[in-house]
């Protein structure tokens, strides 16, 4: 079946860090890779995408490469502000074009930014 | 920018009433979904729609679910008699006929059944 399977929280950090969150994925066919965020209080809001091998998604100084031989998609930034502060979720979805092709989520990142 | 809306922003509801989640998709849009959200758990797919049918739903969306697109432009979620356990925040997504394409997500309502 498919799944995603991501690092677990909480994730602290102080401001200016580097940030790596692990996101690994088992899908049958193509799958297209996303990362959405969710502020505190807030919905969901879809942070990067890539829907192929080898793209890189970038969005907000956050980077996420496509690579099928790890079938990963890990999230990176290179400083992160308290801005930053919010849940990660790492999510794909498979099918076609006249596919409805819902989004199967991982569990979720708390990352916490310190000042 | 058009964005998905969903109404209301928090519901409470005694056990056992009927509750309704409404939504309005973006207006060119054709594939439309409800998610979950229980507390502090992962988002979970409930049911898609396309072309005014169920395309898919989950384990979760049992008898008790519906979901209805009564005039163009609403979308629903019906929830017959209400359990503790759906106590969660809802969200409605909306995309355009592009494969792999972006659903974009309305800010949710939260249910609670007491």
């Amino acid at each position: 079946g498919n799944s995603v399977t991501q690092m677990e929280g909480p994730v602290t950090l102080s401001e200016e860090a580097f940030l790596t969150i692990n996101c690994t994925y088992t899908a049958t066919g193509y799958p297209s890779l996303f990362w959405y965020v969710q502020y505190p209080g807030e919905g969901l809001q879809l942070l990067l995408k890539a829907t192929k091998a080898d793209d890189k998604g970038s969005n907000k100084g956050f980077e996420a490469t496509y690579r099928k031989e790890t079938t990963s998609f890990h999230l990176e930034k290179g400083s992160v502000q308290v801005s930053d502060s919010a849940v990660y979720f790492c999510a794909l979805t498979v099918g076609g074009r006249s596919s409805a092709s819902k989004i199967i989520f991982g569990s979720g990142t708390r990352l916490s930014i310190r000042p | 920018e058009p964005e998905v809306t969903q109404t209301p922003s928090h519901q409470v509801t005694q056990m056992g009433q009927e509750v309704i989640l409404r939504c309005v998709p973006i207006s060119n849009h054709l594939y439309f979904y409800w998610y979950r959200q229980i507390l502090g758990q992962k988002v979970e797919f409930l049911v898609s729609f396309y072309n005014n049918e169920i395309s898919e739903k989950s384990e979760i969306f049992d008898d008790q679910f519906s979901v209805e697109r009564p005039d163009g432009s609403n979308f629903t979620l019906k929830i017959r008699s209400t359990k503790l356990e759906d106590s969660a925040m809802y969200f409605c997504a909306s995309r355009p006929g592009l494969a792999g394409g972006e659903q974009f997500f309305g800010p949710g309502t939260r249910l609670t059944v007491l």
